[in-house]
């Protein structure tokens, strides 16, 4: 089965200054797809970006980067320029590209922003 | 699109009551997911429909909880009777064809 390890419970940042969550999965696979949600206080899972495993190119979504390393099995994301609305608990996520449907979640990290 | 809709938003009951917990997922999503978050455990999938067929229920935690999909518009989460270990945030979500997956704003139930 696959799992999905986040190593930071909660990580702080001031703000403008950048920040990088990390994330390692296991998987005997070679096609999936990964993916870093946001959820802040009000409950709500956001997607902030996706990647899928056969592109090499690294997924960046304006102040949002991953850096998807394949053969270490690492995926971390990169905060630039920090704000106070990026504060929340942000989640990894593996979902197989052939087997099953499903979502396999990290415990996530919480990140705070100083101000 | 109003998005995933779940009902009720809070829901606090007493021990060894039943709660249905509802779920409206967008139209034209054929994969529907019921996930549970606790702070010890995070996010763990409980089971998940293709077509409104349950394809994957071994994330239930036992035979207290039961899950249907009647329809393609709706979906219930049961617990009978309900243990104050069954205190979380219940999410539900959908998925179409190719696509994303949408999140509702979850179910947060205390038993008291």
């Amino acid at each position: 089965a696959q799992t999905v390890t986040q190593s930071q419970p909660e990580m702080s940042v001031q703000e403008a200054e950048t920040v990088t969550l990390s994330c390692t999965y296991d998987t005997s696979e070679s096609d999936y797809y990964l993916f870093w949600y946001k959820q802040p206080p009000s409950r709500q899972m956001i997607l902030v970006i996706r990647q899928e495993a056969y592109k090499q190119q690294n997924a960046t979504e304006n102040r949002f980067s991953v850096n998807f390393q394949k053969a270490a099995k690492s995926f971390s994301l990169k905060i630039s320029d920090s704000q106070l609305g990026d504060a929340a608990m942000y989640f990894c996520a593996y979902r197989s590209a052939v087997y099953g449907n499903k979502l396999v979640f990290g415990a996530g990290t919480i990140l705070r922003v100083k101000s | 699109d109003a998005g995933v809709i779940q009902s009720p938003r809070h829901e606090v009951t007493e021990m060894g009551q039943e709660v249905t917990l509802r779920c409206k997922p967008i139209s034209g999503h054929n994969s529907l997911f019921w996930y549970r978050q606790t702070m010890m455990r995070g996010l763990e999938l409980l089971i998940y429909f293709n077509n409104n067929v349950p394809i994957d229920d071994s994330g239930m935690p036992e035979d207290r909880f039961s899950a249907k999909m009647p329809n393609a518009s709706f979906s219930t989460l049961k617990i009978q009777p309900s243990e104050p270990r069954d205190s979380a945030v219940y999410f539900c979500a959908s998925r179409g064809l190719g696509g994303g997956y949408t999140f509702g704003s979850g179910t947060r139930l205390t038993v008291v």
